[in-house]
C-alpha cells in the first residue's frame, strides 16, 4: 500500500486561508469516506482534527475543515494562527481493515 | 479521561524482539479497537495494524507480517505489541492509538522510542 501523497510544505500568513491536498487511489481515498487529518508539532504525538472527511471532533478549533473531491482529500485551514504551524498528516482506510498514511505536509506561519 | 500509557524506551540489537505495552483507562476498554502507529526520526507516521475490541481479530500492514504480533489483555484494559526480527530501520517512535469509532485514531499514547543498533 503506497502513502497518500500530500505536498511537502505549504505557507500562508497569519489571518490567511490555506488548503492542504491529499491524493490517493479510488481503492482508498476515493472509495470510502473516512479520511483522517492529524496534526503534529515537534516532539508531540499526533492530534486527531479531522475524521471521516470532515467530521470535527469535540474540542478542534472550526478554523479547521475538511472535504473530499474523487480522489483527493483537502484540509483548509481558515483564518491562520501562529498556533497552527505544524506538521499535517491524512490518513485513509484502505478497506479489510487496512489504513495507509499520507506524506505529510509542513505548514509554516509567515 | 482517557489515557494511554506506554512502557518505556528500549535499546535492541539487530535480530532480537521488542514489547511495547500500552494500558488504557478512563473508558470502556471493550469498547473500542487498538491501532498501532510508529514514526521513524524525522519520518511521517506508519501505520502497523490493528487489534478488534476483542481481542480475537488483528489485521497488520502487508509488510510487517510475520513480524508483528499485537495481543491484548481485557482484564487489565493493557494491549501490547511485539515486533521480531529487529533491523535497523525499525528504530521509530511506537504509538498505540485508540480507534475513534469513526475509522481514526482519536487517542494516542505517549509513545515509546525503539532504537535497534548494534
Amino acid at each position: 500500500q503506497s502513502a497518500l501523497t500530500q505536498p511537502a510544505s505549504v505557507s500562508g500568513s497569519p489571518g490567511q486561508s490555506i488548503t492542504i491536498s491529499c491524493t490517493g487511489t479510488r481503492s482508498d481515498v476515493g472509495h470510502y469516506n473516512y479520511v483522517s487529518w492529524y496534526q503534529q508539532h515537534p516532539g508531540k504525538a499526533p492530534k486527531l482534527m479531522i475524521s471521516e472527511v470532515s467530521s470535527r471532533p469535540s474540542g478542534v478549533s472550526n478554523r479547521f475543515s475538511g472535504s473530499k473531491s474523487g480522489n483527493t482529500a483537502s484540509l483548509t485551514i481558515s483564518g491562520l494562527q501562529t498556533e497552527d504551524e505544524a506538521d499535517y498528516y491524512c490518513s485513509s482506510y484502505t478497506g479489510n481493515s487496512l489504513y495507509v498514511f499520507g506524506t505529510g505536509t509542513k505548514v509554516t506561519v509567515l | 479521561q482517557v489515557q494511554l500509557v506506554q512502557s518505556g524506551a528500549e535499546v535492541k540489537k539487530p535480530g532480537a524482539s521488542v514489547k511495547v505495552s500500552c494500558k488504557s483507562s478512563g473508558y470502556t476498554f471493550t469498547s473500542y479497537h487498538m491501532h498501532w502507529v510508529r514514526q521513524a526520526p524525522g519520518q511521517g507516521p506508519e501505520w502497523m495494524g490493528i487489534i478488534n475490541r476483542s481481542g480475537s481479530t488483528t489485521t497488520y500492514a502487508q509488510k510487517l507480517q510475520g513480524r508483528v504480533t499485537m495481543t491484548r489483555d481485557t482484564s487489565t484494559s493493557t494491549d501490547h505489541m511485539e515486533l521480531s526480527s529487529l533491523r535497523s530501520e525499525d528504530t521509530a517512535v511506537y504509538y498505540c492509538v485508540r480507534d475513534s469509532g469513526k475509522y481514526g485514531g482519536s487517542h494516542w499514547g505517549q509513545g515509546t522510542l525503539v532504537t535497534v543498533s548494534s
